[in-house]
């Protein structure tokens, strides 16, 4: 695709469920990063691919968090037992190789997520 | 530590008058300043970058490591700059993890 697709864009669950949260990354780019961005906030770092491997995943906040890139394109971010302060939009970018070194990186439109 | 201060969340300018968007940071080794925009309805989207030295849109910021800032300027600003603006960080031992600030939301006046 031309840019960073994330589905679903608007997620609402129950406090306690299981959320999927899917990243499809710009062609080519081997570096994938997830943030999470509270209401008048900035991203804040949740975890780094470079290409299929976990290169950082030490802003994920606590074992309920848990994200995955088994073929090195395709990201899921997975959170269990949601909590209300999980409530938040969440972030995918892409960097290529080249691009990486650059610090340009490409976002998706996000997935916002609501925890009643 | 490294933090990165936008101390305006919101500034308000009319058209045609100069914009300066405040970027505080602290860092204690060499950083990478970048200004990321995002407009409305639009994803977050780099704006420029301290290294390249550019003026993208009219606009220029120049990393100032005694006073630790990097400022985003614009002489007269356009209706269209209306926007999120954040200024991100990266230290030079780090290819890939950006400390964001908190965002300034500028709106320009007709």
């Amino acid at each position: 695709g031309a840019g960073v697709s994330q589905t679903p864009s608007n997620k609402v669950t129950e406090k306690g469920k299981y959320v999927e949260l899917r990243c499809d990354p710009i062609s080519g780019h081997t570096a994938l990063y997830w943030y999470r961005q509270s209401l008048g906030q900035g991203p804040e770092f949740l975890i780094y691919f470079q290409g299929t491997g976990a290169a950082d995943d030490s802003g994920l906040p606590n074992d309920r968090f848990f994200a995955v890139r088994p073929e090195g394109s395709v990201s899921t971010l997975k959170i269990q037992r949601t909590e209300r302060g999980d409530s938040a939009m969440y972030l995918c970018a892409s960097s290529s190789l080249t691009r990486k070194n650059t610090g340009e990186l490409f976002f998706g439109e996000g997935s916002r997520l609501t925890v009643l | 530590a490294q933090r990165v201060t936008q101390p305006e969340k919101l500034l308000s300018v009319f058209k045609g008058a100069p914009v300066e968007l405040k970027c505080n940071y602290s860092y204690s080794g060499s950083p990478e300043l970048f200004w990321y925009v995002q407009y409305s309805r639009q994803r977050l989207q780099l704006l420029l970058r301290h290294i390249s030295r550019e003026s993208i849109k009219g606009f220029t910021a120049d990393l100032n490591k005694g006073e630790t800032s990097f400022h985003l300027k614009k002489p007269f600003a356009q209706e269209e700059d209306s926007a999120m603006y954040y200024c991100a960080l990266r230290g030079m031992d780090s290819n890939y993890q950006l400390i964001w600030g908190a965002g300034t939301k500028l709106i320009i006046k007709p």
